[in-house]
Formats: structure tokens, sequence, C-alpha cells
């Protein structure tokens, strides 16, 4: 069973506009992390930010912030502020803590931003 | 603190070759994780070793394909005899302990390609 859904394969954004890339995961384990990822065209996954399913706030690192909603199992990336630079392929992926310390990743989303 | 640091970056392999990809994880790390990613798809997991110890290996086709991480040196993932629908990514992450890691960073990967 697929245990991350990113829904959206691609999508346009304006620049400086912001922008949500949505994600859903199914786990029955209550101790699980979230993560976000970015890859670009040259192919690196870059790490962006982490959600863990104990942390009470949302997390945010700088333009990057992650809209947790733990009942409905999302967890969005939202981008504020698009910048050209930021046009690359985005991956949700999650660590079920009840099934070993891999990742299980989603489809990806390829974002697009337009000047 | 160097990354995660994976080599070669690009390798080519005529079909029936064996390709042996590298992975050193990042200082202070004894955990490694290989994944493989086909071309439009998120990054799929192989094989999680502990230095000298395969740990899930879940995920690794049943032929051809073996993993080793020693205690000197890098992790190894070979793959011998290689086919056309062997072309793909392979990242390697690392991580300091089972359950430690809030943030998961990949090496650069290795593309290969089997002509």
């Amino acid at each position: 069973a697929q245990k991350i859904t990113q829904t959206q394969p691609g999508m346009f954004v304006q620049e400086k506009e912001a922008v949500t890339l949505d994600c859903t995961y199914d786990t029955s384990d209550p101790s699980y992390g979230l993560f976000w990822y970015k890859q670009p065209s040259s192919g690196e996954m870059i790490f962006l930010i982490y959600q863990g399913s104990y942390d009470q706030q949302n997390a945010t690192e700088g333009r990057y912030s992650l809209n947790f909603q733990k009942a409905r199992k999302s967890a969005n990336l939202v981008i504020s502020a698009s910048q050209l630079g930021d046009s690359a392929m985005y991956f949700c992926a999650m660590r079920d803590d009840g099934a070993g310390n891999m990742l299980t990743f989603g489809g990806g989303t390829r974002l697009m931003v337009k000047p | 603190n160097a990354g995660v640091m994976q080599n070669p970056r690009h390798l080519v392999r005529r079909r029936g070759q064996e390709a042996r990809l590298r992975c050193s994880p990042m200082k202070g790390h004894s955990h490694v994780y290989w994944y493989r990613q086909l071309p439009e798809e998120g990054l799929k997991f192989m094989v999680y070793l502990q230095k000298e110890n395969i740990i899930d290996e879940s995920g690794m086709p049943k032929e051809r394909f073996s993993a080793e991480f020693p205690k000197e040196g890098p992790s190894i993932l070979r793959i011998q005899q290689v086919v056309r629908g062997d072309s793909a990514a392979y990242f390697c992450a690392s991580s300091p302990g089972f359950l430690v890691n809030t943030e998961a960073f990949f090496g650069q990967g290795t593309r290969l390609t089997v002509v």
C-alpha cells in the first residue's frame, strides 16, 4: 500500500508568490517523521525541512514551512516568496519508526516558477 | 565536516559488466542507507547497513545486487551482470544511529547508465 501521496505532478507559481505542495501519508505508528527534499535539475537531493509526529509546532526553515495536520495525515510544504531558483522536483518522505529507519518517498511534484 | 560522499558521480557500463558504487558516510555516522531512483520517480529504499552488518535488505533485488559496509572504508553497492533496467540514480544516506536522525542527508548520487 502506498504510504506517501503527492497528488500534484506539476505546478506553476508566479515569482514572489507563495505556493503549497501537498503531501498525505498513511501510517498506524504513533511515532514517525516527515521530510521534504528538493531535487534540482542537477540531480542532488537537498534536505529542506523535518517534522516529527510529536512536535507541537509546525516546522519552519527560512522560506519553507510545513503545514502539519496530524488528524488529516497531511504534511504540506509551503514556500513563501517563490524565487526562480525554487524551480525543481520536490519530494515528501516519511520515516515510519515502527517499520525501520528507512524513508518512504512520494512520487514528487515538479514546481516551475514563472518570472 | 564533509557530507555524504558518493563516487563515481557518473558510471557507464555495458550490459553484463559489473558496477561498483561507493558511499562514505558523514563523519561519526555508522549507518548507511542505499536508495534507487528510476527516471521520473521518487527514491525507493534498497538496503540499510551498519558497520559489518546488513540491518534490512528488504528493498534489494534478490539477484545480482549486493551491499556491504566493512569495518574500514566506504559502503559498496555492487551490481553484477548489469542490464538496461539497472540504469538509474543511486543515492546513499547516513545517520549516526538507529532512530536518531531528525535530518537525513543524502550524497550527490551515482548515475548509472547501462549501454
